[in-house]
């Protein structure tokens, strides 16, 4: 079965610019969460989705970054006006209903110019 | 203090060696740990998952969990180079709505041939 796709696998931007990020998660899992791993500060959690809920926001660092998840399924993050310290790859992962384990996904390799 | 401390290696060990790979926490609400093995530019790939205090063991890969001293440990015999990687603990609190994963730093292993 597949796993949870991410795409773009890279993105290169301009300062400034807004990029959308895309998740689809594995099929039949309902929690879908949003990670950021750079160099000098590891892997950090950004935002979770669960089923209809309203989403846990508590990891987003500014408001220039926001998600949705439509239909219960694909994902997008977006990050406007970026910034050279954006610059990380934003994993994803999925994960069933009240299950503990996690699956990710490639990730997207953003680099902002 | 990070509430979850990793040594951040790189370890280099030769083939057929016992790896031992270990993270303290700091928070006793977390009580459900994992092991993600991730491949340079690739996305964390769950190994081990467990629960309880004690071993868990797969394979080559075993999990040992010390909750009294919030110590967590991977253990990895026979190790191969393929085993070379980056390995990160990954920890949940017991309930809540908070459902994201906290990560160590992530230790570098080198298995040479």
């Amino acid at each position: 079965g597949a796993g949870v796709s991410q795409s773009p696998s890279n993105k290169v931007t301009e300062k400034g610019k807004d990029v959308e990020l895309r998740c689809d998660p594995i099929s039949g899992h309902t929690a879908l969460y949003w990670y950021r791993q750079s160099l000098g500060q590891g892997l950090e959690f950004l935002i979770y989705f669960q089923g209809n809920s309203a989403p846990d926001k508590s990891g987003l660092p500014s408001d220039r970054f926001s998600a949705e998840r439509t239909g219960g399924s694909v994902s997008t993050l977006t990050i406007q006006r970026t910034q050279q310290e954006d610059s990380a790859v934003y994993l994803c992962a999925s994960s069933l209903a009240g299950y503990n384990e996690q699956f990710f996904g490639p990730g997207t390799r953003l680099t902002v110019l | 203090q990070k509430e979850v401390e990793q040594d951040p290696g790189p370890l280099s060990v030769p083939e057929g060696a016992i790896v031992s790979l270990n993270c303290t926490y700091s928070n006793s609400a977390f009580q459900y740990f994992m092991w993600y093995r991730q491949y340079s530019r690739k996305g964390p790939e769950l190994l081990m998952y467990t629960y309880s205090s004690g071993n868990k063991e797969d394979g080559r890969f075993t999990a040992q969990v010390d909750k009294s001293s919030k110590y967590i440990s991977l253990f990895i015999r026979d190790s191969q180079p393929s085993d070379s990687a980056t390995y990160l603990c990954a920890i949940l609190p017991l309930s809540g709505s908070a459902r994201q994963l906290t990560f160590g730093s992530g230790t570098q292993l080198t298995v040479l041939p």
